[in-house]
């Protein structure tokens, strides 16, 4: 049920690019992706709702391919306060209604 | 800045201590939960309430009891906890929950819990 999520840990230089993917076993309706610095909570990035959506934030987007059960978070040029634990979420339904499941995380850290 | 509120950002407890812990948000959401994240571990849901009532228990121990006192406010109340419990536990909100997807959840800056 928990989503996939590879690399599991990244190390770029400052001005590189990074890919981080999330997959799924299970039909999705939403992808969320989040980053956690160490000692804080997560902080929300995006949401992505529909079969091959891409949205940007900044340098980081994101694409989503509903029929593929996958989504990708694209960081480019990367800076040091990209650093962080990056977790994608997948928005399942249940008993209960739609909960929001998530990965193991990619570690990634960024140096000058 | 988060705009959900937890007390205490730290809490050391005993074993056969009975302790709160409490999450505020004034954003109008209608959805909260509790996640619990362990070191280097992603969160793991706990409860969700939706319009102030329980939707969702992952099936928690019953040592862990939440409460909605009304659709601003979320308690965990704690109880015979034991160490492995120790976490940290992150309050969430969210506009919707239940009968529809894309509900972005918004973390609080959680509270750390040690048991001994």
């Amino acid at each position: 049920q928990q989503p996939v999520q590879s690399p599991q840990a990244v190390i770029l230089r400052e001005g590189e690019d990074a890919v981080i993917n999330c997959s799924s076993s299970k039909a999705l309706y939403s992808v969320h992706w989040y980053r956690q610095k160490h000692g804080e909570a997560p902080v929300f990035l995006m949401i992505l709702l529909k079969g091959g959506e891409q949205k940007g934030h900044e340098k980081i987007s994101a694409s989503f391919n509903e029929k593929k059960q996958q989504s990708s978070l694209y960081l480019t040029a990367s800076q040091l306060s990209y650093s962080g634990t990056y977790f994608c979420g997948t928005e399942m339904t249940g008993t209960g209604g739609f909960k929001t499941i998530f990965g193991a995380g990619t570690r990634l850290f960024v140096k000058a | 800045d988060t705009e959900v509120t937890q007390t205490p950002k730290h809490l050391v407890m005993g074993m056969t201590n009975k302790k709160s812990l409490k999450c505020e948000q004034h954003m109008g959401h209608r959805a909260m939960y509790w996640y619990k994240q362990k070191a280097k571990k992603p969160p793991e849901l706990m409860f969700v309430y939706s319009y102030e009532k329980l939707s969702i228990n992952e099936s928690v121990p019953s040592r862990f009891s939440p409460e909605c006192p009304n659709s601003s406010l979320l308690n965990l109340h704690l109880h015979a906890l034991q160490p492995e419990d120790s976490a940290l536990y992150l309050c969430a909100s969210s506009q919707d929950a239940g009968d529809s997807a894309g509900n972005t959840i918004y973390f609080g800056e959680g509270s750390w819990l040690t048991v001994v």
